[in-house]
Protein backbone atom coordinates (compact mmCIF):
# COMPACT_ATOMS: atom_id res chain seq x y z
CA UNK A 1 0.00 0.00 0.00
CA UNK A 2 1.54 3.44 -0.83
CA UNK A 3 2.21 5.58 2.18
CA UNK A 4 3.09 9.49 2.46
CA UNK A 5 4.19 10.43 5.95
CA UNK A 6 5.22 13.99 7.20
CA UNK A 7 6.62 15.04 9.88
CA UNK A 8 6.57 17.05 11.82
CA UNK A 9 2.93 17.46 12.26
CA UNK A 10 3.18 20.91 13.47
CA UNK A 11 6.82 23.65 13.47
CA UNK A 12 7.34 26.55 14.94
CA UNK A 13 9.46 28.84 13.85
CA UNK A 14 10.69 32.49 14.61
CA UNK A 15 11.31 35.02 11.81
CA UNK A 16 14.65 34.23 9.91
CA UNK A 17 15.02 30.27 11.40
CA UNK A 18 15.70 28.19 8.97
CA UNK A 19 14.16 24.55 8.87
CA UNK A 20 12.85 21.52 6.90
CA UNK A 21 9.97 19.98 6.63
CA UNK A 22 9.75 15.73 5.70
CA UNK A 23 7.76 13.69 3.44
CA UNK A 24 8.87 10.21 3.02
CA UNK A 25 6.99 7.69 1.00
CA UNK A 26 6.50 4.08 0.08
CA UNK A 27 5.39 4.08 -3.08
CA UNK A 28 6.19 1.65 -6.26
CA UNK A 29 6.55 3.44 -9.26
CA UNK A 30 6.91 6.72 -8.44
CA UNK A 31 5.60 9.07 -11.35
CA UNK A 32 5.80 12.36 -9.17
CA UNK A 33 6.22 13.80 -6.14
CA UNK A 34 3.98 17.44 -5.32
CA UNK A 35 4.10 19.99 -2.70
CA UNK A 36 1.43 22.04 -2.27
CA UNK A 37 0.68 24.82 0.42
CA UNK A 38 -2.68 25.30 2.40
CA UNK A 39 -3.49 28.52 4.17
CA UNK A 40 -7.05 27.82 6.42
CA UNK A 41 -10.15 27.83 4.87
CA UNK A 42 -8.62 28.20 1.17
CA UNK A 43 -7.74 25.25 -1.14
CA UNK A 44 -3.83 24.25 -1.55
CA UNK A 45 -1.89 25.92 -3.78
CA UNK A 46 0.50 23.91 -6.09
CA UNK A 47 4.20 24.84 -5.43
CA UNK A 48 6.27 22.14 -6.59
CA UNK A 49 6.74 18.90 -8.66
CA UNK A 50 9.46 16.58 -8.51
CA UNK A 51 10.26 13.44 -10.59
CA UNK A 52 13.35 12.19 -10.06
CA UNK A 53 15.99 11.59 -7.11
CA UNK A 54 18.69 14.30 -6.97
CA UNK A 55 16.44 17.01 -8.41
CA UNK A 56 15.63 20.41 -6.96
CA UNK A 57 13.31 23.15 -7.47
CA UNK A 58 13.51 26.57 -5.59
CA UNK A 59 10.83 29.23 -5.21
CA UNK A 60 11.60 32.78 -3.22
CA UNK A 61 12.58 31.23 0.14
CA UNK A 62 11.45 27.28 -0.67
CA UNK A 63 13.48 24.75 -1.62
CA UNK A 64 12.43 21.31 -2.52
CA UNK A 65 14.66 18.37 -2.58
CA UNK A 66 14.21 14.56 -3.47
CA UNK A 67 15.43 11.07 -2.78
CA UNK A 68 14.31 8.07 -3.35
CA UNK A 69 12.61 7.52 -0.25
CA UNK A 70 11.72 11.30 1.17
CA UNK A 71 11.29 14.72 0.14
CA UNK A 72 12.71 18.32 2.27
CA UNK A 73 11.06 21.07 1.62
CA UNK A 74 13.76 23.61 2.62
CA UNK A 75 12.56 27.23 3.98
CA UNK A 76 15.35 29.46 4.57
CA UNK A 77 14.92 32.58 6.37
CA UNK A 78 11.13 32.35 6.79
CA UNK A 79 8.54 34.97 6.82
CA UNK A 80 5.53 35.65 9.01
CA UNK A 81 3.62 35.02 5.80
CA UNK A 82 4.71 31.39 4.98
CA UNK A 83 2.84 30.21 8.02
CA UNK A 84 0.46 27.60 6.48
CA UNK A 85 -0.11 23.60 6.02
CA UNK A 86 2.51 22.30 3.64
CA UNK A 87 1.23 19.16 2.22
CA UNK A 88 2.81 16.37 0.49
CA UNK A 89 1.96 14.54 -2.43
CA UNK A 90 3.32 11.01 -4.16
CA UNK A 91 1.59 9.98 -7.39
CA UNK A 92 2.13 6.76 -9.12
CA UNK A 93 0.73 4.09 -11.83
CA UNK A 94 -2.00 2.42 -11.03
CA UNK A 95 -2.66 0.02 -13.58
CA UNK A 96 -3.28 0.98 -17.31
CA UNK A 97 -3.87 4.37 -18.27
CA UNK A 98 -4.76 5.13 -14.58
CA UNK A 99 -3.02 7.56 -12.54
CA UNK A 100 -3.24 7.55 -8.41
CA UNK A 101 -1.94 10.39 -6.18
CA UNK A 102 -1.85 10.29 -2.51
CA UNK A 103 -1.48 12.65 -0.13
CA UNK A 104 0.43 13.40 3.41
CA UNK A 105 -1.86 14.94 6.24
CA UNK A 106 0.59 17.48 6.29
CA UNK A 107 2.92 19.82 8.15
CA UNK A 108 1.31 23.31 9.98
CA UNK A 109 4.14 25.85 9.98
CA UNK A 110 3.71 28.83 12.07
CA UNK A 111 6.18 31.47 11.58
CA UNK A 112 6.60 33.92 14.38
CA UNK A 113 7.55 37.71 13.76
CA UNK B 1 -6.27 31.67 -11.18
CA UNK B 2 -7.25 28.44 -12.65
CA UNK B 3 -11.06 29.88 -12.77
CA UNK B 4 -12.76 27.15 -10.64
CA UNK B 5 -16.41 27.89 -8.60
CA UNK B 6 -17.45 26.17 -6.15
CA UNK B 7 -21.16 25.83 -4.73
CA UNK B 8 -22.13 26.52 -2.15
CA UNK B 9 -19.14 27.22 -0.01
CA UNK B 10 -21.32 26.30 3.17
CA UNK B 11 -24.10 24.04 3.78
CA UNK B 12 -25.91 22.35 7.18
CA UNK B 13 -28.40 19.90 6.38
CA UNK B 14 -29.94 16.76 7.93
CA UNK B 15 -29.30 13.54 7.85
CA UNK B 16 -31.42 11.86 4.37
CA UNK B 17 -31.48 14.25 2.43
CA UNK B 18 -29.98 14.78 -0.79
CA UNK B 19 -27.08 17.30 -1.30
CA UNK B 20 -25.05 18.45 -4.85
CA UNK B 21 -22.06 20.61 -5.04
CA UNK B 22 -21.08 22.05 -8.14
CA UNK B 23 -17.87 22.92 -9.37
CA UNK B 24 -17.76 25.17 -12.25
CA UNK B 25 -14.37 26.19 -14.29
CA UNK B 26 -13.59 28.95 -17.09
CA UNK B 27 -11.84 27.03 -19.13
CA UNK B 28 -11.73 23.73 -20.90
CA UNK B 29 -9.71 21.28 -19.00
CA UNK B 30 -10.40 17.91 -19.26
CA UNK B 31 -9.63 16.65 -15.69
CA UNK B 32 -11.43 17.47 -12.90
CA UNK B 33 -12.05 15.96 -9.22
CA UNK B 34 -13.61 15.97 -6.41
CA UNK B 35 -12.02 15.55 -2.92
CA UNK B 36 -12.65 15.37 0.72
CA UNK B 37 -10.48 16.32 3.48
CA UNK B 38 -10.76 15.86 6.84
CA UNK B 39 -9.00 16.16 10.06
CA UNK B 40 -5.94 13.41 11.00
CA UNK B 41 -6.55 12.30 7.01
CA UNK B 42 -4.84 13.59 4.14
CA UNK B 43 -7.16 15.05 1.36
CA UNK B 44 -8.95 11.52 -0.06
CA UNK B 45 -10.02 11.49 -3.98
CA UNK B 46 -13.69 10.99 -3.92
CA UNK B 47 -14.49 10.66 -7.83
CA UNK B 48 -13.01 12.22 -11.32
CA UNK B 49 -13.69 12.62 -14.38
CA UNK B 50 -11.67 12.62 -17.86
CA UNK B 51 -14.46 14.10 -20.15
CA UNK B 52 -17.80 14.84 -20.12
CA UNK B 53 -19.86 11.72 -19.38
CA UNK B 54 -16.26 10.11 -18.32
CA UNK B 55 -16.19 9.59 -14.74
CA UNK B 56 -14.19 6.90 -12.03
CA UNK B 57 -14.24 6.04 -8.51
CA UNK B 58 -11.55 7.31 -6.12
CA UNK B 59 -10.72 5.68 -3.23
CA UNK B 60 -13.45 6.96 -0.87
CA UNK B 61 -16.68 6.56 -3.45
CA UNK B 62 -19.03 5.22 -1.43
CA UNK B 63 -22.27 7.11 -0.61
CA UNK B 64 -21.25 9.64 -3.63
CA UNK B 65 -22.35 10.18 -6.91
CA UNK B 66 -21.22 13.00 -10.30
CA UNK B 67 -21.60 14.00 -12.91
CA UNK B 68 -20.20 15.82 -15.77
CA UNK B 69 -22.57 16.78 -18.78
CA UNK B 70 -20.95 19.80 -19.60
CA UNK B 71 -17.09 20.38 -20.19
CA UNK B 72 -17.05 23.14 -17.67
CA UNK B 73 -19.36 21.71 -14.74
CA UNK B 74 -18.51 18.40 -12.74
CA UNK B 75 -21.26 17.53 -10.34
CA UNK B 76 -20.96 15.71 -6.76
CA UNK B 77 -24.31 14.39 -5.43
CA UNK B 78 -24.69 12.95 -1.63
CA UNK B 79 -27.90 10.86 -2.29
CA UNK B 80 -28.87 10.90 1.45
CA UNK B 81 -26.44 12.64 3.14
CA UNK B 82 -24.93 10.87 6.68
CA UNK B 83 -22.85 12.54 9.65
CA UNK B 84 -20.02 10.78 8.55
CA UNK B 85 -19.87 12.77 5.19
CA UNK B 86 -19.51 16.24 7.02
CA UNK B 87 -16.46 16.85 5.21
CA UNK B 88 -14.84 19.96 3.18
CA UNK B 89 -14.99 19.57 -0.19
CA UNK B 90 -12.65 20.38 -2.50
CA UNK B 91 -12.95 20.55 -6.59
CA UNK B 92 -9.91 20.18 -8.29
CA UNK B 93 -8.38 20.23 -12.11
CA UNK B 94 -5.53 19.40 -14.01
CA UNK B 95 -4.17 21.53 -16.85
CA UNK B 96 -1.65 18.57 -17.67
CA UNK B 97 -3.86 15.92 -18.45
CA UNK B 98 -3.93 13.50 -15.42
CA UNK B 99 -1.09 14.61 -13.16
CA UNK B 100 -0.80 15.50 -9.27
CA UNK B 101 -0.05 19.12 -10.41
CA UNK B 102 -3.63 20.13 -9.56
CA UNK B 103 -5.50 23.39 -9.27
CA UNK B 104 -7.91 23.19 -6.16
CA UNK B 105 -11.22 25.23 -5.64
CA UNK B 106 -11.72 27.64 -2.44
CA UNK B 107 -13.97 24.45 -0.98
CA UNK B 108 -17.19 23.80 0.04
CA UNK B 109 -17.72 23.41 3.59
CA UNK B 110 -20.78 20.87 4.67
CA UNK B 111 -22.05 19.81 7.85
CA UNK B 112 -24.63 17.08 7.82
CA UNK B 113 -26.74 16.94 11.28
Amino acid sequence: EDQVTQSPEALRLQEGESSSLNCSYTVSGLRGLFWYRQDPGKGPEFLFTLYSAGEEKEKERLKATLTKKESFLHITAPKPEDSATYLCAVGVDSGGSNYKLTFGKGTLLTVNP
Amino acid sequence: DAGITQSPRHKVTETGTPVTLRCHQTENHRYMYWYRQDPGHGLRLIHYSYGVKDTDKGEVSDGYSVSRSKTEDFLLTLESATSSQTSVYFCAISVQGNTGELFFGEGSRLTVL
